[in-house]
């Protein structure tokens, strides 16, 4: 059974970089999306972006000129970075594993909260 | 950038009844990637349709999705204790959106 958690900093300096990274255990990432979300109260569900097993990444319009997701298949996993965070970037953010999005996001990590402060 | 309106926002049902949600596209959309979620409280979003009409694995055969182009439909046909939660609309164009959602309650 495929298993994603998100490990990295649960806090975070204002203007510094957000960095997780997904580990995945019980399967292989390879042929597979890696994607990243966020979530808030006042937003709601967000999409961060994907990243594929050959490199080849998709953004959020809205964070592209921030974000910068990466993959490992040697070591089974994904990583996000978020330059120049404010409070606003403050979340709890999950990762996911899909095959192509046809067949919906079907395997995710349990999230875990950053939270943008000084 | 297609944006997707869930209604009702909040329903409020007995168990055993039927609960039908909405997600209407702002314009028309390729119904392969047109997918709806479940989210409990403190959880991660759980995958329960995917292609407008598919179910996932293990998604009891109590919800049902249907609909096209614009209008789409979650339904759960006699509803559980469990299926408090809100539900969400997920669409894949070149970029991926999610509808506001809506909640469930069971009374």
């Amino acid at each position: 059974q495929v298993q994603l958690q998100e490990s990295g900093p649960r806090l975070v300096k204002p203007s510094e970089t957000l960095s997780l990274t997904c580990i995945v255990s019980g399967g292989s990432l390879s042929l597979y999306y890696g994607s990243w979300f966020r979530q808030t109260p006042g937003k709601g569900l967000e999409w961060i972006g994907y990243v594929k097993y050959s490199g080849r990444t998709n953004y959020n319009p809205s964070l592209k000129d921030r974000v910068t997701l990466s993959v490992d298949t040697s070591r089974n996993q994904f990583s996000l970075r978020l330059t120049s965070v404010t409070a606003a970037d403050s979340a709890v953010y999950y990762c996911a594993r899909s095959a192509d999005y046809s067949y919906g996001v079907d395997v995710w990590g349990q999230g875990t909260t950053v939270t943008v402060s000084s | 950038e297609v944006v997707l309106t869930q209604s009702p926002g909040t329903l409020s049902l007995p168990p055993g009844e039927r609960a039908t949600l909405s997600c209407r596209a702002s314009q028309n959309v390729n119904n392969i990637y047109l997918a709806w979620y479940q989210q409990k409280p403190g959880q991660a979003p759980s995958l329960l349709i995917y292609g407008a009409s598919s179910r996932a694995t293990g998604v009891p055969d109590r919800f049902g999705g249907s609909g096209s182009g614009t209008d789409f439909t979650l339904t759960i046909s006699r509803l559980e204790p469990e299926d408090s939660a809100v539900y969400y609309c997920q669409y894949y164009g070149s970029y991926l959106n999610f509808g506001g959602g809506s909640r469930v309650e069971i009374q």
